[in-house]
């Protein structure tokens, strides 16, 4: 069973630029999460989509983070303008249902704001 | 506010031994909580986790335990081998809201 794709694994912009980052959760897996792990932080939820709807995005900074799941499959998880604070992991999870132990993590995208 | 403490950023055993990590949470409503394990550039991969319900959960070499008098639940490793080396993170979360806090993990070596 192939797991998790994210791409691209590493990004570098400047301050003030925008950056996409992509997702392929599991085949059949309904539930996909963005997280975002700071260094020296754990992971933190930013959004929660079950198909292509959001259950959760209360930790997304709406004013420069979107993020979107067309078809229910791939997501895109979008920053623009990014800030400094910005710099972390980006981290794609998906789930078949919701059993926390059904959550399957993607290798990250590191993104460095200069 | 943190929630979920671990204290210890790191932690080094000697193979063969048990290793404990620690973890501590604020929030009386956590009734779930998830041991995750992460490889250096790797995704965590779920580990171990136990319910409120109950004060113990074993998965092989992997034991997690939950006081929740005192909001604190432990990973004990024994015995520990090279490849447990790794970074640690505990998550609770609340309500069956599958909305998982996060510890700052702890990096645990294991010493051939």
């Amino acid at each position: 069973e192939a797991g998790v794709a994210q791409s691209p694994r590493y990004k570098i912009i400047e301050k003030r630029q925008s950056v996409a980052f992509w997702c392929n959760p599991i085949s059949g897996h309904a539930t996909l999460y963005w997280y975002q792990q700071i260094l020296g932080q754990g992971p933190k939820l930013l959004i929660q989509f079950q198909n292509n709807g959001v259950v959760d995005d209360s930790q997304l900074p709406k004013d420069r983070f979107s993020a979107e799941r067309l078809k229910g499959v791939d997501s895109t998880l979008k920053i623009q303008p990014a800030k400094l604070e910005d710099s972390a992991v980006y981290l794609c999870a998906s789930s078949a249902g919701l059993a926390p132990n059904t959550q399957y993590f993607g290798p990250g995208t590191r993104l460095t704001v200069l | 506010d943190q929630q979920v403490k671990q204290n210890s950023p790191s932690l080094s055993v000697q193979e063969g031994r048990i290793s404990i990590l620690n973890c501590d949470y604020t929030n009386s409503m956590f009734d779930y909580f998830l041991w995750y394990k992460k490889y250096p550039a790797e995704g965590p991969t779920f580990l171990i986790s136990i319910s409120s319900i109950k004060d113990k959960n074993e998965d092989g070499r992997f034991t997690v335990f939950l006081n929740k008098s005192a909001k604190h639940l432990s990973l004990h490793i024994v015995p520990s081998q090279p490849g447990d080396s790794a970074v640690y993170f505990c998550a609770a979360s609340a309500g069956g809201t599958y909305k998982y806090i996060f510890g700052t993990g702890t990096r645990l070596k294991v010493l051939a």
